[in-house]
């Protein structure tokens, strides 16, 4: 059973327009919630995280949405670049369990030049 | 500050084999985490370590997986005997609980090919 789902797996985008990743989750006792970005051969890296007493944390480019009562969460970049061509990775964590994080299954972003 | 570092990187081994990964966590980070990553099920959390202590081992597939972390720098994945359905990427992470912030940071991975 997936607590979080990116049900995307890929999502192509022209550069300088805006891309967006969606993620849903079943769990209610997530509080805490992360994206990561993968490079092929590399590992996953932090990219911007949101509270869940928040609904919006923007980061320069990057700007993550929360919906509590939806159960979904987004990031969106704007402009688009090539170099944000990844895999992105939804991740949450649940109130009480430490440092464990679930995570999505990700969706690879192809930003076309 | 090195990261964290994984070894091998690549690993090639025939079914029935030992398999061992290695993973030296960054100083100072007192939880460490073993991850597999596949097509399938993408990123799936197999073990996690809290002061060298094993925490929550629920993610462990079968019995031929095992881990240990003996000291604060260093922990092992270990996979025997080997099978093809094991073939798969293999990351460490860990994290660092005096920081508000959930981050785990990650090592490049080991990609595992058991033939």
């Amino acid at each position: 059973d997936q607590q979080v789902k990116q049900n995307s797996p890929s999502l192509s985008v022209q550069e300088g327009r805006i891309s967006i990743l969606n993620c849903d989750y079943t769990n209610s006792m997530f509080d805490y919630f992360l994206w990561y970005k993968k490079y092929p051969a590399e590992g996953p890296t932090f990219l911007i995280s949101i509270s869940s007493i928040k609904d919006k944390n923007e980061d320069g480019r990057f700007t993550v949405f929360l919906n509590k009562s939806a159960k979904h969460l987004s990031l969106h970049i704007v402009p688009s670049q090539p170099g944000d061509s990844a895999v992105y990775f939804c991740a949450a964590r649940a109130t009480g369990s430490a440092r464990q994080l679930t995570f999505g299954s990700g969706t690879q972003l192809t930003v076309l030049p | 500050d090195a990261g964290v570092i994984q070894s091998p990187r690549h690993e090639v081994t025939e079914m029935g084999q030992e398999v061992t990964l290695r993973c030296k966590p960054i100083s100072g980070h007192d939880y460490l985490f073993w991850y597999r990553q596949t097509m399938m099920r993408g990123l799936e959390l197999l073990i996690y370590f809290n002061n060298n202590v094993p925490i929550d081992d629920s993610g462990m597939p079968e019995d031929r997986f095992s881990a240990k972390m003996p000291n604060a720098s260093f922990s092992t994945l270990k996979i025997q005997p080997s099978e093809p359905r094991d073939s798969a990427v293999y990351f460490c992470a860990s994290s660092f609980s005096g920081l508000a912030k959930n981050i785990q940071y990650f090592g490049a991975g080991t990609r595992l090919s058991v033939l």
